[in-house]
């Protein structure tokens, strides 16, 4: 079981907007930055958000991220088939003292 | 370009040693923190080891403590992960990824450990 919750999968059709949230505590996402991973099978994951809601250069603005207590969001507007991939929240845990991922939301474009 | 390198992966037997390497090119490595992330197959990303630009602190995951450990070569660049009574459950594609703050913003593209008999 993971440490952070993130529901299995998430699917709509192209053009359409998804939220993925990501559950915790107030010992991790309550208390320290969320950042967000895209991957694809076979490859390493890749940063798409930091500190909650920032993008890396080269990061599309269709991908946002926000923070409220123990739950964060990441949203995709304007989904392309392009974003099919696992996505994974990620924070410090203050009380375990090591990192914690959620689970991983696969997106599909229907 | 910012790049990270990881050799070292391979089929080893239960209760065997395995050493990882992470050769990371294109920044000022020992400005910043490391860690090892680990994938088993067709499961999720688990965190496994930190540590620190200076390699004075580390930090791991409890199922990994006292078999595992996290050191660094800045001379070298690169980075390794000892993993020794290796266990079935270890099996997994290892990644290391660059800290920059609190996110990981730069990965590996994984190698292999697998730990069969």
């Amino acid at each position: 079981q993971s440490v952070l919750t993130q529901a299995p999968s998430v699917s709509a059709a192209p053009g359409q907007k998804v939220t993925i949230s990501c559950s915790g505590s107030s010992s991790n996402i309550g208390k320290n930055y969320v950042s967000w991973y895209q991957q694809f099978p076979g490859t390493g994951p890749k940063l798409l958000i930091y500190e909650n809601d920032d993008r890396p250069s080269g990061i599309p603005d269709r991908f946002s991220g926000s923070k409220s207590g123990t739950s964060a969001t990441l949203g995709i507007t304007g989904l392309q088939t392009g974003d099919e991939a696992d996505y994974y929240c990620g924070t410090w845990d203050s009380s375990l003292n090591g990192w914690v991922f959620g689970g991983g939301t696969k997106v599909t474009v229907l | 370009e910012v790049q990270l390198l990881e050799s070292g992966g391979g089929l080893v037997q239960p209760g065997g040693s395995l050493r990882l390497s992470c050769a990371a090119s294109g920044f000022t490595f020992g400005s910043y923190a490391m860690s090892w992330v680990r994938q088993a197959p067709g499961k999720g990303l688990e965190w496994v080891s930190l540590i620190s630009g200076s390699g004075g602190s580390t930090y791991y995951v409890d199922s990994v403590k006292g078999r595992f450990t996290i050191s660094r070569d800045n001379s070298k660049n690169t980075l390794y992960l000892q993993m020794n009574s290796l266990r079935a459950e270890d099996t997994a594609v290892y990644y290391c990824a660059k800290k920059k703050g609190d996110a990981s913003d730069i990965w590996g593209q994984g190698t292999m450990v697998t730990v069969s008999s």
